[in-house]
């Protein structure tokens, strides 16, 4: 096990619905990532949360925001949810700095928007 | 842009074989790459990084090669195990080299092991 850990496990939602996903990082590790992971494919990097604010993006519209805390847990909102947002997000966190660039996912959350 | 990507999407091998997963790479700019295994309903999990100024890595039963000069690199797992089927993942971070802000993964390979 990682110590990362994200909830929920599963989730359906209704298309144009709203939903937000949540992530807590390693004990130590000041950085949290999020990926997008269809059926099949690898995952796609969504943006980057550093000391509570967003450190990159990826190709993913402004209805895919997010939020750091000062623990360093996250969160990820989408809003008006497609059908093409069904996916596996995943989480990662890793110590930014230093060197270090060894990320630890958890292990997931299953959505599906129907 | 960037882009990671896989040779074969799925691979079959004898328990006790060697197996071998392929990756090419678009940036020659790329100077850190990551190989994940990815298990059924996990998160990727690390296997074993290399940086661009070493040519080949070893860990326990896995190697990587990295070839620069045609932008390749490849995951060599020792008598495979039915433990190591799973999806394997080349991944380059981009970004600064004191904090990989993003990473490119391939499609990945899946990998199957035959008792």
């Amino acid at each position: 096990e990682t110590g990362v850990t994200q909830s929920p496990t599963h989730l359906i939602k209704t298309r144009g619905q709203q939903v937000t996903l949540r992530c807590s990082s390693q004990s130590g590790h000041n950085t949290v990532s999020w990926y997008q992971q269809a059926l099949g494919q690898g995952p796609q990097f969504i943006f980057q949360y550093y000391r509570e604010e967003e450190n990159g993006r990826g190709n993913f519209p402004p209805r895919f925001s997010g939020l750091q805390f000062p623990n360093y847990s996250s969160e990820l909102n989408v809003n008006a949810l497609e059908l093409d947002d069904s996916a596996l997000y995943l989480c990662a966190s890793s110590l930014r700095g230093l060197g270090s660039t060894e990320a630890f996912f958890g292990q997931g959350t299953r959505l599906t928007v129907v | 842009g960037e882009s990671v990507g896989l040779h074969l999407p799925t691979l079959s091998v004898q328990e006790g074989d060697n197996s071998i997963i392929n990756c090419a790479y678009s940036n020659s700019a790329s100077d850190y790459f990551i190989w994940y295994k990815q298990e059924s309903g996990k998160g990727p999990q690390f296997i074993i990084d290399i940086r661009s100024n070493m040519d080949k890595r070893q860990g326990q039963r896995v190697t990587v090669l990295l070839n620069k000069t045609v932008k390749h690199l490849s995951l060599q797992i020792a008598a495979t195990q039915p433990g190591d089927s799973a999806v394997y993942f080349c991944a380059a971070p981009l970004g600064l080299k004191t904090s990989y802000d993003k990473v490119i993964f391939g499609p990945g390979t899946s990998l199957s092991v035959i008792p």
